[in-house]
This record gives structure tokens, sequence and C-alpha cells, in this order.
């Protein structure tokens, strides 16, 4: 089945720095890349999301990007404020896979003013 | 709509009671997902139904642990006996038709079990 490995665990950054956070997945049929963020005792919560059939993605100051060859994707977030401080989970799926997605473990970003 | 409904939203019992956690997913919905989520292992897949029809359980963790969809609009997962290792946030989310994959997941808002 599919393993998807997330980097870095923990991540912090200065208020209006970039953060990137990485992933790489294990099956090559996969086709579905969202992102959740997750707020403390919140529940998580879809930022945004990349088809196989684009390479990049962009919602404001979120970014995604992936490369099919090398099975990674990545989240970029630009300008990081406070409120972007959660924990953030990649994710992937496959046609073969009835929607089931896969989480990465989780990369807790705290943005330090 | 309103979302995933979940209940209780939080629950304390004591060892070896049963735990019953229910859940209203989004209308026209035809996916839903029960997942376990604790500081060690993460966000966790425990069972997904299609259509009420249960599609993998292969990650509920013993036979103390069962679900059910009797509808599309409500499902169970029951703990029976409970332990104290059962304590987690679970999450039950739903998916839209239309496809194998590429669809969002809408999560509840969670249940937080604790066992005592």
């Amino acid at each position: 089945g599919e393993n998807v490995e997330q980097h870095p665990s923990t991540l912090s950054v200065q208020e209006g720095d970039s953060a990137v956070i990485k992933c790489t997945y294990s099956d090559s049929a996969s086709n579905y890349f969202p992102w959740y963020k997750q707020e403390l005792g919140k529940r998580p919560q879809l930022i945004i999301d990349i088809r196989s059939n684009v390479g990049e993605k962009k919602d404001q100051r979120i970014a995604v990007t992936l490369n099919k060859t090398a099975k990674h994707f990545s989240l970029h977030i630009t300008e990081t404020q406070p409120e972007d401080s959660a924990v953030y989970f990649c994710a992937a799926s496959s046609p073969d896979s009835w929607g089931k997605l896969q989480f990465g473990a989780g990369t807790q970003v705290v943005v330090t003013p | 709509d309103a979302g995933v409904i979940q209940s209780p939203r939080h629950e304390v019992t004591e060892m070896g009671q049963e735990v019953t956690l229910r859940c209203k997913p989004i209308s026209g919905h035809d996916y839903l997902f029960w997942y376990r989520q604790t500081m060690m292992r993460g966000l966790e897949l425990l069972i997904y139904f299609n259509n009420n029809v249960p599609i993998d359980d292969s990650g509920m963790p013993e036979d103390r642990f069962s679900a059910k969809m009797p509808n599309a609009s409500f499902s169970t997962l029951k703990i029976q006996p409970s332990e104290p290792r059962d304590s987690a946030v679970y999450f039950c989310a739903s998916r839209s038709p239309g496809g194998l994959s590429g669809n969002t997941i809408y999560f509840g808002e969670g249940s937080w079990l604790t066992v005592v």
C-alpha cells in the first residue's frame, strides 16, 4: 500500500519568512495530493490540493509543487503569519485505493513574531 | 450544510465500559471514514465505508473495535471493552461521490475519548 513520509516534524520560522514542508510517496499510481491544516484542538481542514496532471498550484500565500518522477510534493507558505501556526498534514491517494487517503505524520509549524 | 456531525464531543469513561461514538456524514456523501489520532501514531484510518458497505477494516486495532453504517446518514464506532490505550481523538470524515480519488475528505470535529 501507499506510504507517505513527511519532513520536517517541526518547523519554527520568523514571521514574514517562508516555510517549506516536503512529502514523499511510494505508490507511483497516486494521483491526488491534498494538504490539511489542523489547529490545536480542531479538525483537519483542507487548505490546498493538487492532482497529478499539474506540477504546481497556488492560492494566495500557499503553493504546492509536485514532482511525479521523484514522487515527492511540497507545501510552500510565504510571508508567514502567527495564524499559520498549526500542524500540517500531507496525504496521497491512488485510483485503486477507493479514495482512501494515506496521511503523513504531520509537521508542527510555529511562527514566532 | 452543517458538515460532518459527531457525538459525543468529549467522553470520559472507566476502563471496561462500552463506548459508542456516532457520526452523521454530509448529505449526499457516499464515503465515510473513521480515523483515530494520537500523538504517538498520528492519524490512523480505522475503517471506511462506501454506500454503507465496509470496504477496508484493516486498520481496526482489534476485536474490541467494531463499526456499523446502517444507513447513508449514520455510522457508529463501538469499543467494548474500552482500555486506557484507546484514549484518543476519533474523527469521522466523509467524501462525495464522483471518482475513485481526487475528492475532498471533510472531517467532523472529533470525539475526544479518555479512558481512565
